[in-house]
């Protein structure tokens, strides 16, 4: 059963500080890897999506990468803006049969200026 | 312009009504999703529709109940409603298992 973990659950930095916030799943046997990002009480935003094939994922200061053999993908947030803050959720598409995002429990991050 | 849009984006209820959740999207995607998230902030699937075809029902109470009149809609319809249904229901909508979903702003239930 595909269970995803994301680390840490809470972040608090100041502006300009460069990021990592890390996502890791047990089943490797995955189709695609999705970043998002939740604004309080908003909906799901997405960020980057990385297919099983690929090794990471850019856009603007966002980079994500996806390490299918260990289990883990890394979303990299550079010079980060008080705008930054929000949840950002990683979540799985695994070939089980079913076609479903298995989602993380989320890092909630601030930045402050 | 809205790509996955739901109504209600807000609905308080009494116990033990029965109320219901829009969903439509303007993607041309052929599978719709009800994500559920819970009051810790966790995300679930409940149901997915390929083609107005069901395809997932994880195991949840026959209370809800999908409806899918064609591929650009999938409505969330819930009977009987219960305190622990207080939640924040997503649709998404994506096309197919390589490509990634895209999900609506939320309806946020609360049944008191």
């Amino acid at each position: 059963k595909q269970e995803v973990t994301q680390i840490p659950a809470a972040l608090s930095v100041p502006e300009g500080e460069n990021l990592v916030l890390n996502c890791s799943f047990t089943d490797s046997a995955i189709y695609n890897l999705q970043w998002f990002r939740q604004d309080p009480g908003k909906g799901l935003t997405s960020l980057l999506l990385i297919q099983s094939s690929q090794r990471e994922q850019t856009s603007g200061r966002l980079n994500a990468s996806l390490d299918k053999s260990s289990g883990r993908s890394t979303l990299y947030i550079a010079a980060s803006q008080p705008g930054d803050s929000a949840t950002y959720l990683c979540a799985v598409n695994s070939p089980s049969g079913t076609d479903k995002l298995i989602f993380g429990t989320g890092t909630r991050l601030q930045v402050f200026p | 312009d809205t790509a996955v849009s739901q109504t209600p984006k807000y609905l308080v209820t009494q116990m033990g009504n029965d109320k219901s959740i829009k969903c439509e999207q303007n993607l041309g995607h052929d599978t719709m999703y009800w994500y559920k998230q819970d009051s810790k902030k966790f995300l679930k699937i409940m149901f997915s529709y390929n083609n107005k075809e069901l395809i997932i029902n994880e195991t949840v109470p026959n209370r809800f109940s999908p409806k899918s009149p064609d591929k650009a809609h999938l409505n969330l319809h819930i009977n009987s409603l219960e305190l622990g249904d207080s939640a924040v229901y997503f649709c998404a909508s994506g096309p197919g298992s390589f490509y990634g979903c895209t999900f609506g702003s939320g309806t946020r239930l609360t049944v008191v």
